[in-house]
């Protein structure tokens, strides 16, 4: 068993749609990236958590620690977001493990 | 800073030769990661380093791959008697303490 997992391992919605992407880990963690991958390979870190919510934008990060489950939301999806979402935990050794990505696809 | 950066980007090379590729980390960040990736699958695990330290190896590392940092900054990462299965994608990342992590744009690998 992966020690991340994420779900769903595909998505397709249409624009405008609200995208939820989740995140499960069974290990203990220092903190939770969400990051997001472009085709070419480029990877960009979205958002860093340890406790509580973030929200940058349309994005929106929540983590419940005491559950190991993270979400990432995307409001008002557009074909820009277009890409492969990834979750990563930080282990208590500061070793940074990922899930295997979420491929979002937004239709126009 | 321009960010985590990786040379080469592309590299195509015969199956026995053996390949280097180079990270350069941003600037006093003490940790950095490698990763191999393939199509369709997130990043897998290779090895870190703390400084000149080399912390893990995965056992996905096969003898034929070593990564040093010897000056705890830029790292390198060989493949030697290179094989068709390690054709990928090459992620380096590196972080300070508990910050955000930051990724070089990879150096995709194809074995031919």
């Amino acid at each position: 068993k992966n020690e991340v997992e994420q779900s769903p391992q595909n998505l397709t919605a249409q624009e405008g749609e609200f995208i939820t992407i989740n995140c499960s880990y069974s290990v203990g963690i220092s903190a939770l990236h969400w990051l997001q991958q472009h085709p070419g390979g480029g990877i960009v870190s979205l958002f860093m958590l340890s406790s509580g919510k973030k929200k940058h934008g349309r994005l929106i990060a929540t983590i419940n620690i005491q559950e190991k489950h993270s979400s990432l939301h995307i409001t008002a999806s557009h074909p820009r977001d277009s890409a492969v979402y990834i979750c990563a935990v930080r282990n208590r050794d500061d070793k940074i493990i990922f899930g295997k990505g979420t491929r979002l696809h937004i239709l126009p | 800073d321009t960010g985590v950066s990786q040379d080469p980007r592309h590299k195509i090379t015969k199956r026995g030769q053996n390949v280097t590729f180079r990270c350069d980390p941003i600037s006093e960040h003490n940790r950095l990661y490698w990763y191999r990736q393939t199509l369709g699958q997130g990043p897998e695990f290779l090895t870190y380093f703390q400084n000149e330290a080399q912390l893990e190896k995965s056992r996905l590392l096969s003898d034929r791959f070593s990564a040093e940092r010897p000056k705890g900054s830029f790292s390198t990462l060989e493949i030697q008697r290179t094989e068709q299965g390690d054709s990928a994608m090459y992620l380096c990342a590196s972080t300070l303490g508990l910050t955000e992590a930051f990724f070089g744009q990879g150096t995709r690998l194809t074995v031919v």
